[in-house]
């Protein structure tokens, strides 16, 4: 499968736990986005990433979430001390960056904090 | 004014007839534009890309560029039940490198 691939695809966090999401992006792309999107609510961008570099996180909070794309492995994006308004669908996305700005969702991750 | 603007719908139509889906923007330096499907539950999925005024068509789906006018829209021609979606409207500017989103249009095509 060389599409965007997310994991967990559902994960459920008890209040003040953490939580970790992962995105391989698809083959030859290098550059990583992650999006957020309440129920019956439009996709938030949260943070833009290359490898070892984080391009762009206005959108991110500014406490208790992080994001990474470390030079091997996945990009992960992280919530610490979950609450419930953390719950939400985490949309990872890739391009190849150089050239196009053409971007592809992986299948997102669903987080339920109870 | 907010810097991409669809309306929320939610689009009616009858199957076999046509969908029109508009979009507004507001920075004149775009350069890009994207449309995406969203199915409940899901995730966005691309349609088409266009990057240049005037048409571009791909099987039933139609995009339209007027870089003058600001807007960009989706033509989906023969609507199916099946293109019941929400449509979403990115644009990309450049100079922030990344895309700009509206909130999408609900489109429901009635057998």
């Amino acid at each position: 499968n060389a599409g965007v691939m997310q994991n967990p695809r559902h994960l459920v966090r008890r209040r003040g736990q953490e939580a970790r999401l992962r995105c391989s992006p698809m083959k030859g792309h290098s550059h990583v986005y992650w999006y957020r999107q309440l129920p019956e609510e439009g996709l938030k961008f949260m943070v833009y990433l290359q490898k070892e570099n984080i391009i762009d996180e206005s959108g991110m909070p500014k406490e208790r979430f992080s994001a990474e794309f470390p030079k091997e492995g996945p990009s992960i994006l992280r919530i610490q001390q979950v609450v419930r308004g953390d719950s939400a669908a985490y949309f990872c996305a890739s391009s190849p960056g150089q050239g196009t700005n053409t971007i592809y969702f992986g299948e997102g991750s669903w987080l339920t904090v109870v | 004014q907010k810097e991409v603007e669809q309306n929320s719908g939610p689009l009616s139509v009858p199957e076999g007839a046509i969908a029109s889906l508009n979009c507004t923007y507001s920075d004149r330096v775009s350069q890009s534009f994207f449309w995406y499907r969203q199915y409940s539950g899901k995730s966005p999925e691309l349609i088409m890309s266009i990057y240049s005024n005037g048409d571009k068509e791909d099987g039933r789906f139609t995009a339209q560029l007027n870089k003058a006018s600001q807007y960009v829209s989706l033509l989906i021609r023969d609507s199916q039940p099946s293109d019941s979606a929400t449509y979403l409207c990115a644009v990309y500017a450049g100079n922030n490198r990344k895309l700009i989103w509206g909130l999408g249009t609900s489109l429901a095509v009635n057998p």
